[in-house]
């Protein structure tokens, strides 16, 4: 299996601009998650699915954040409008509750944002 | 108070020596134990895990839980400059407690020097 796939590896972009990150979890997974991760606040839990069906999106900042996933093999984390502060970079994961390992949880390599 | 505390370090280490690095928790219910590495610039990747108490070996690394004191461990054996990265621990539950969420702690960085 190729892993985790997320689009694209890098983006440069301004402030107002409209994000769109997109992420192809592990055939046969279960579970999606996006995460964002920066030095000051570490890896935060944004938003996660279940057989397609968002669970918890406590972790969303504010209502310029949306997720979703129309079907198990694509999602996509969206930033409109964009602000400087939403620079970090962002994972998403994916698991799958039948192996053991209690849902262990397998990465992509991440989108780096920079929001200028 | 966070479920899970791990000192962010960093910690500097001589090669060849020997790494302890630990998480606690609060939370009794966590039965699954994960140790993630993270590289610079990469997606952290699964490294080990534990069910329950007690210990677990692979190669240089060694996974430990007590969980009567509620706290994990991460022992390298030997290391290497290769080992330099950061280290996140994470766990959950089992059974019907287990929303497929893990709890992440902040991540230890550790650097290996030659």
């Amino acid at each position: 299996d190729a892993g985790v796939i997320q689009s694209p590896r890098h983006e440069v972009t301004e402030m107002g601009q409209e994000v769109t990150l997109r992420c192809k979890p592990i055939s046969g997974h279960d579970y999606l998650f996006w995460y964002r991760q920066t030095m000051m606040r570490g890896l935060e839990l944004l938003i996660y699915f279940n057989n397609n069906v968002p669970i918890d999106d406590s972790g969303m900042p504010e209502d310029r954040f949306s997720a979703k996933m129309p079907n198990a093999s694509f999602s996509t984390l969206k930033i409109q409008p964009s602000e400087p502060r939403d620079s970090a970079v962002y994972f998403c994961a994916s698991s799958f509750a039948g192996t053991s390992g209690g849902y262990t949880q397998y990465f992509g390599p991440g989108t780096r944002l920079t929001v200028l | 108070q966070k479920e899970v505390e791990q000192d962010p370090g960093p910690l500097s280490v001589p090669e060849g020596a020997i790494v302890s690095l630990n998480c606690t928790y609060s939370n009794s219910a966590f039965q699954y134990f994960m140790w993630y590495r993270q590289y610079s610039r990469k997606g952290p990747e699964l490294l080990m895990y534990t069910y329950s108490s007690g210990n677990k070996e692979d190669g240089r690394f060694t996974a430990q839980v007590d969980k009567s004191s509620k706290y994990i461990s991460l022992f390298i054996r030997d290391s290497q400059p290769s080992d330099s990265a950061t280290y996140l621990c994470a766990m959950s539950p089992d059974g019907s407690s287990n929303t497929g969420k893990l709890i992440f702690g902040q991540g230890t960085t550790l650097q290996v020097k030659p």
